[in-house]
């Protein structure tokens, strides 16, 4: 079946800006994480949602970050007020069911912000 | 919180010869711990992963092994390959739900 798909595959905007990035989970995935990759880094956690709502966004790093996942499946991270080092790979993953660890990743969205 | 170390940055290694990857974590409540390869622009993709009730686990050529006391795990590949060529991740969590803490990745070279 069809794996995690994001769009779009990269996005540049200029300083200030505001951006949404999709996420498209694998169907039936009831948990659904967002990851930002710095370049020559491991990915770093965002914020992680078990069906329509928030579990954690401990990794949001302020208040320019946003991210919605309404019906519980499709999610979208949003940005405010674009700053240079937001530029990162934005990484979306979902796994199946509650307990179950497998985390299945997306292409993910290249940010870049000039 | 998790916090996991990962070593080394970088490893070349000659075809056949075999490369491993150590990494530590330091939350004692971690149990879950996947191993990612990602190749230059693509997604991480999970190549073996081992819970904590196990203490290795092996796939073909690739292995990893987990010393719970120490808490360290370890990723072995043999007989390596040039397509073995990428970054590789570890990662630990609790299974409850928790996101993956990431290494930093290995950037490992396979030279034909």
């Amino acid at each position: 079946g069809a794996g995690v798909s994001q769009t779009p595959s990269n996005k540049v905007t200029e300083k200030g800006k505001y951006v949404e990035l999709r996420c498209d989970p694998i169907s039936g995935h009831t948990a659904l994480y967002w990851y930002r990759q710095s370049l020559g880094q491991g990915p770093e956690f965002l914020i992680y949602f078990q069906g329509t709502g928030a579990a954690d966004d401990s990794g949001l790093p302020n208040d320019r970050f946003f991210a919605v996942r309404p019906e519980g499946s499709v999610s979208t991270l949003k940005i405010q007020r674009t700053e240079r080092g937001d530029s990162a790979v934005y990484l979306c993953a979902s796994s199946p069911a509650r307990g179950a660890s497998e985390q299945f990743f997306g292409p993910g969205t290249r940010l870049t912000v000039l | 919180g998790e916090n996991v170390e990962q070593h080394p940055s970088t490893l070349s290694v000659q075809e056949g010869d075999s490369a491993v990857i150590k990494c530590t974590y330091s939350d004692s409540a971690s149990n879950y711990f996947p191993w990612y390869k990602q190749e230059l622009g693509k997604r991480p993709q999970l190549i073996i992963d081992i819970r904590s009730n196990v203490g290795e686990k092996k796939d073909q050529r690739i292995a990893v092994t987990l010393n719970k006391t120490a808490k360290h795990f370890s990723l072995h590949i043999t007989e390596t390959q040039p397509e073995d060529s990428a970054v590789y991740f570890c990662a630990a969590t609790y299974s409850g739900n928790t996101p993956l803490v990431f290494g930093k990745g290995t950037r490992l070279s396979v030279i034909a």
